[in-house]
């Protein structure tokens, strides 16, 4: 499996200011993904980010709240904007390899006071 | 509506024991399925992926697929407590979008 790092691990930020989580994966992969898993629920899709072009979000998120960059084949990165208590979540971003299967780095662990 | 559907759980089971965890879905178009194992704090980790109806065996692990169901399923041998755990479903219809269950905790009494 790839390996793939997020920075930050956790933060505790205050509401109405942004963060910015960054992905780092060890080889170049094609599709890379960001998902939010509020506490005690399942995996949500936010967003596949695509390189050299515009992030594609799912229904209920939008680029103003959730902008991301991805500048290469190994590098991404998703900011929370303006956040409120009910961001708080653990983002986590994955990859998937070109045998189909996604891995998923350890993710950031975001509590917005 | 949701998409894919897990039992919640907690599923108890005895050391030793075979656990055995089920998954429906809605989308007759999926063609790639997954389980992933999550302990509590961490991150998901993909343990058995399954593209064709039958089984698939991997260790302790074997997946089972049963497309016109619409159903898939992890069982679990010889369950040991460090298998406690949340197992995640989870499919893959047209396009690279994987849908998730809402996972079944998984409880291994010694």
């Amino acid at each position: 499996s790839a390996v793939i790092s997020q920075k930050p691990s956790r933060d505790i930020c205050q509401r109405g200011t942004s963060l910015t989580i960054q992905c780092q994966v060890d080889s170049q992969v094609t599709m890379m993904f960001w998902y939010r898993q509020q506490p005690g629920q399942s995996l949500t899709l936010i967003a596949t980010a695509n390189q050299g072009s515009e992030a594609t979000y799912e229904s209920g998120f939008v680029i103003d709240k959730f902008p991301i960059s991805r500048p290469n084949l190994t590098f991404s990165t998703l900011t929370v904007s303006n956040m409120s208590p009910e961001d708080s979540s653990i983002y986590l971003c994955s990859v998937e390899r070109r045998d189909n299967e996604q891995f998923f780095g350890p993710g950031t662990r975001l509590t917005v006071l | 509506q949701k998409e894919v559907e897990q039992n919640s759980g907690p599923l108890s089971v005895p050391e030793g024991a075979i656990a055995s965890l089920n998954c429906t879905y809605s989308d007759r178009g999926s063609q790639s399925f997954f389980w992933y194992r999550q302990y509590s704090g961490k991150s998901p980790e993909l343990i058995m992926s399954i593209y064709s109806n039958g089984d698939k065996e991997d260790g302790r692990f074997t997946a089972q697929l049963n497309k016109a169901s619409q159903y898939v399923s992890l069982l679990i041998r010889d369950s040991q407590p460090s298998d406690s755990a949340t197992y995640l479903c989870a499919v893959k219809a047209a396009g690279n979008k994987l849908t998730f269950g809402g996972g079944t905790r998984v409880l291994v009494k010694p």
